[in-house]
């Protein structure tokens, strides 16, 4: 399958710092990419859709000066944590959609854990 | 509005049984219907997908997945399990096949094999 590369795998911050994590799809063009936030032991919840050249649609409750995406290129996505505080910590994973030769699907990356000291 | 639901928050096999871990969804339209699998601290590997033809899809590691319109269901299946597919198992609906639906994902199932 398809391959969705994500950097850091982890990082540890300070309060009131900014992180930015990177989204990659390796193999195949991605349109649309999506950024989850996973908390222990809960399922995904998506935070925003980000759309190559446009602006990220972002979910209900996620607010968007907080959370900064950019999709840049067909291959690159970041999630930008603005003045992070320790409640953003958490797990967090992107996801890009492959449209390329008749398939349809989602593929992960292998998500970025967020620590905030 | 789309919702899918997994009904059992844990599935206990032993190694070599068969295993089914069970997904319900809701859509308006036709769904696509996926199912997913994360290890520890990692993302989530994609296993199988129905979009059309054949209910029963083949998916990686032996896994199977059979669509069910009557009983709007998607149930996860291996014959023999391995204490390897110990895991935590999402299954997700998308409805219809549109760029700007999203994919909506179950609570997820933890699915424990003991040897």
């Amino acid at each position: 399958g398809a391959v969705v590369s994500q950097h850091p795998s982890w990082v540890i911050c300070k309060s009131g710092t900014s992180v930015k994590i990177e989204c990659r799809s390796l193999d195949f063009q991605a349109t649309t990419m999506f950024w989850y936030r996973q908390f222990p032991k809960q399922s995904l919840m998506l935070m925003a859709t980000s759309n190559e050249g446009s602006k990220a649609t972002y979910e209900q409750g996620v607010e968007k000066d907080k959370f900064l995406i950019n999709h840049a290129s067909l291959t690159l996505s970041t999630l930008t944590v603005t003045s992070a505080h320790p409640e953003d910590s958490s797990f967090y994973i992107c996801s890009a959609r492959d449209v390329g030769q008749g398939t349809d699907t989602q593929y992960f990356g292998p998500g970025t854990r967020l620590t905030v000291l | 509005a789309q919702s899918v639901a997994q009904p059992e928050d844990q599935v206990n096999v032993a190694e070599g049984n068969p295993l089914t871990v069970k997904c319900t969804y809701s859509v308006s339209g036709n769904p696509y219907l996926f199912w997913y699998v994360q290890y520890p601290n990692r993302g989530l590997q994609f296993l199988l997908k129905y979009i059309t033809g054949d209910n029963l899809v083949k998916g990686s590691y032996g896994f199977e997945a059979e669509f069910n319109k009557s009983q709007t269901s998607f149930h996860l299946k291996k014959p023999s399990a391995l204490v390897s597919d110990s895991a935590l198992y999402f299954c997700a609906v998308r409805d219809s096949y549109s760029s700007a639906s999203k994919i909506i994902f179950g609570s997820g199932t933890r699915l424990s094999i003991r040897p």
